[in-house]
């Protein structure tokens, strides 16, 4: 009963850093979406995925990238960390069908850039 | 899809109905009204969701206006454990971008004992 699962659960990184931030789900969803929330805010979508290999842009995607080679995998790609970047970073999935349904999140990455 | 207001903060004492609002006045109407809701700085958790009809489940009761333009999800009893951010989220079930949507700051809701 595994549902999302985000690793490393908190990261510290020098500016200038790359790091990949994971996510996995095993309910077998096609659609995969990557959040950030800083401190007091609500979460900001980063980018999404509609199925394997297909990926598109968020609200806020300069400064990271996607993959999505298979249904399960949607990891998130920091290339040069910057301290604007210090946030809680939430992957989620959900079925991407016409009726409506509800996303599932993973437990967080909480991610230090100084 | 559509955006929502919510109060930021509300109380409520434990053993009470915690009534939170949210309006969405631009709603349109293939768009869903969601509730979630986050406790502490863990994963947002989903509550109930609705189109046009009162819906009630295990956790909460979602009360949705004849006009729809505004929502109230309700408690019926609160406890501690119910202190948390609430997110009003409005959504359209059509196109292709599923979850894609806003999650602006929500209502924090305190329970005090």
């Amino acid at each position: 009963n595994a549902g999302v699962t985000q690793t490393p659960k908190f990261r510290i990184l020098k500016i200038g850093q790359s790091m990949t931030l994971q996510c996995t789900q095993d309910m077998n969803h096609n659609y995969m979406y990557w959040y950030r929330q800083d401190p007091g805010m609500g979460l900001k979508l980063i980018y999404y995925s509609v199925g394997a290999g297909i990926t598109d842009k968020g609200e806020v995607p300069n400064g990271y990238n996607v993959s999505r080679s298979t249904t399960e995998d949607f990891p998130l790609r920091l290339e040069l960390a910057a301290p604007s970047q210090t946030s809680v970073y939430f992957c989620a999935s959900s079925y991407g069908t016409p009726t409506n349904t509800e996303a599932f999140f993973g437990q967080g990455t909480r991610l230090t850039v100084v | 899809d559509a955006k929502t207001t919510q109060p930021p903060s509300m109380d409520c004492a434990e053993g009470r109905a915690a009534n939170l609002p949210c309006n969405h006045s631009t709603i349109s109407g293939n768009e869903y009204v969601y509730w979630y809701r986050q406790i502490h700085s863990q994963g947002p958790q989903y509550i109930i969701h609705g189109l046009k009809n009162n819906e009630t489940n295990e956790m909460a009761s979602l009360i949705i206006t004849e006009d729809r333009k505004s929502s109230t999800l309700i408690l019926p009893h609160a406890t501690l454990r119910d202190t948390a951010v609430y997110y009003c989220i409005v959504r359209s079930s059509r196109g292709t971008g599923g979850f894609k949507t806003i999650f602006g700051a929500g209502t924090r809701l305190f329970v005090k004992a």
